[in-house]
């Protein structure tokens, strides 16, 4: 089954004390991106990356780190985490084939920071 | 830089009746519009997407939505709603003029519920 998966679904944690979210596809997809949804303001791009190596920032990057080593991980890492970033996280790939391809998504993480 | 709003936070519809979620957009060039939806705990599902071409675009459970180049809106549409169909609804639009990536951006998510 064609999917994208995250782990952990759920996580509390504490100011400061560095975490990583994973993200896998199996759909040997090109483009990953991670996005940060919050009440209001919708979806907002954190990182993306085109291919391996290949990273960028997004819309909302400060304060978070990714790496893209292996095609189908891309990992997205909180190295001091704040309570301003207690949201829910989606990561999301699609082929880069034509620019009219959807995005699949992972089932979302949701973090809280206290 | 290209925009996409939703303007109603929440619609609420009577099942049976129809139903629309409105969305309009701003790019520089042609855009490419998608629709998706976010059941409960769970992640973005892809309803439909305007490419070019016809202006109603049918998708995944029945769905459709219009393409209005003039008005540039992208309203999502169903004729007879179901329970089922509450979920949150998101419209996005990749501009192709936004480099390599062609980087998509979401609206802000309009919540539907469907009442029996």
């Amino acid at each position: 089954e064609a999917q994208v998966t995250q782990n952990p679904r759920y996580l509390i944690t504490v100011t400061g004390k560095k975490l990583t979210v994973t993200c896998s596809q199996n759909m040997n997809h090109e483009y990953m991106s991670w996005y940060r949804q919050d009440p209001g303001l919708g979806l907002r791009q954190i990182y993306y990356s085109m291919n391996v190596e290949v990273t960028d920032k997004g819309d909302v990057p400060e304060g978070y780190k990714v790496s893209r080593k292996e095609k189908r991980n891309f990992p997205l890492i909180l190295e001091s985490p704040s309570p301003n970033q207690t949201s829910l996280y989606f990561c999301a790939s699609r082929s880069q084939g034509d620019p009219w391809n959807e995005q699949y998504f992972g089932p979302g993480t949701r973090l809280t920071v206290t | 830089a290209q925009s996409v709003a939703q303007p109603e936070d929440q619609v609420n519809v009577a099942e049976g009746n129809p139903l629309t979620v409105k969305c309009t957009y701003s790019v520089s060039g042609n855009p490419y519009l998608f629709w998706y939806v976010q059941y409960p705990n769970r992640g973005l599902q892809f309803l439909l997407k305007y490419i070019t071409g016809d202006n109603l675009v049918k998708g995944s459970y029945g769905f459709e939505a219009e393409f209005n180049k003039s008005q540039t809106s992208f309203h999502l549409k169903k004729p007879s709603a179901l329970v089922s169909d509450s979920a949150l609804y998101f419209c996005a639009v990749r501009d192709l003029n936004s480099g390599g990536y062609q980087k998509v951006t979401f609206g802000t998510g309009t919540k539907l519920q469907v009442i029996p």
